[in-house]
């Protein structure tokens, strides 16, 4: 099955830094590569997703690259807020017949003002 | 807005009882998950079901069992709860389609059991 690995596992910057998360997967079939973000108490919520045939998508601050041939893709958010401190996942989907996905572990990311 | 509900926020549950999860969504999707979530461990996929009466185990299926008798409602069942089943429940939907992954969570269920 997919195994998928997150790093970090806790990252802390000041306000204003960027943040880079990076998710590796084992399968190369999968062809949908989404970040949730679930804030503390709350449910995980999408906020960028990206499909196979494009290489980089960006949504105002935040931004997911993909490499397919390294089978990693990351997430880039630029002047991080104190509102961006969460708990973030990569979720690598494929289409077996069902759209599934695979979570990775998690980032927790941390900005202090 | 997609809204996907679960019948309890928390739940204390006693060694051997039988615990029922119920997720209830509102926006006539096909596809309906149960995960587990743990500290260092993200969320880990125990069944899904992509039609009424269907269901496909995911990576961590012992000791669970589920039923979607309806569309919209999706049941985790553990049949004799013990205490390393302890943790957060989450229930999500999304619909089906080559172009559809994205899915759409619940508040969560904290499950303790003693």
């Amino acid at each position: 099955g997919e195994n998928v690995e997150q790093h970090p596992s806790t990252l802390s910057v000041q306000e204003g830094d960027s943040a880079v998360i990076k998710c590796t997967y084992s399968d190369s079939a999968s062809n949908y590569f989404p970040w949730y973000k679930q804030e503390l108490g709350k449910r995980p919520q999408l906020i960028i997703d990206i499909r196979s045939n494009v290489g980089e998508k960006k949504d105002q601050r935040i931004a997911v690259t993909l490499n397919k041939t390294a089978k990693h893709f990351s997430l880039h958010i630029t002047e991080t807020q104190p509102e961006d401190s969460a708990v973030y996942f990569c979720a690598p989907g494929t289409n077996t017949g069902f759209q599934k996905l695979v979570f990775g572990t998690g980032t927790r990311l941390l900005v202090s003002p | 807005d997609v809204k996907v509900t679960q019948s309890s926020r928390y739940l204390v549950k006693r060694t051997g009882e039988k615990v029922f999860l119920e997720c209830v969504q509102d926006m006539d999707h096909e596809n309906m998950f149960w995960y587990r979530q743990d500290p260092g461990l993200g969320l880990r996929l125990i069944y899904f079901s992509y039609d009424v009466k269907m269901k496909e185990k995911g990576d961590i299926p012992e000791g669970y069992s589920v039923s979607r008798e309806k569309k919209e409602r999706f049941s985790l069942i553990l049949e004799s709860a013990s205490t390393n089943q302890t943790s957060m429940y989450l229930c999500a939907s999304s619909l089906s389609g080559l172009a559809n992954y994205e899915q759409y969570f619940g508040p969560g269920t904290r499950l303790t059991v003693t």
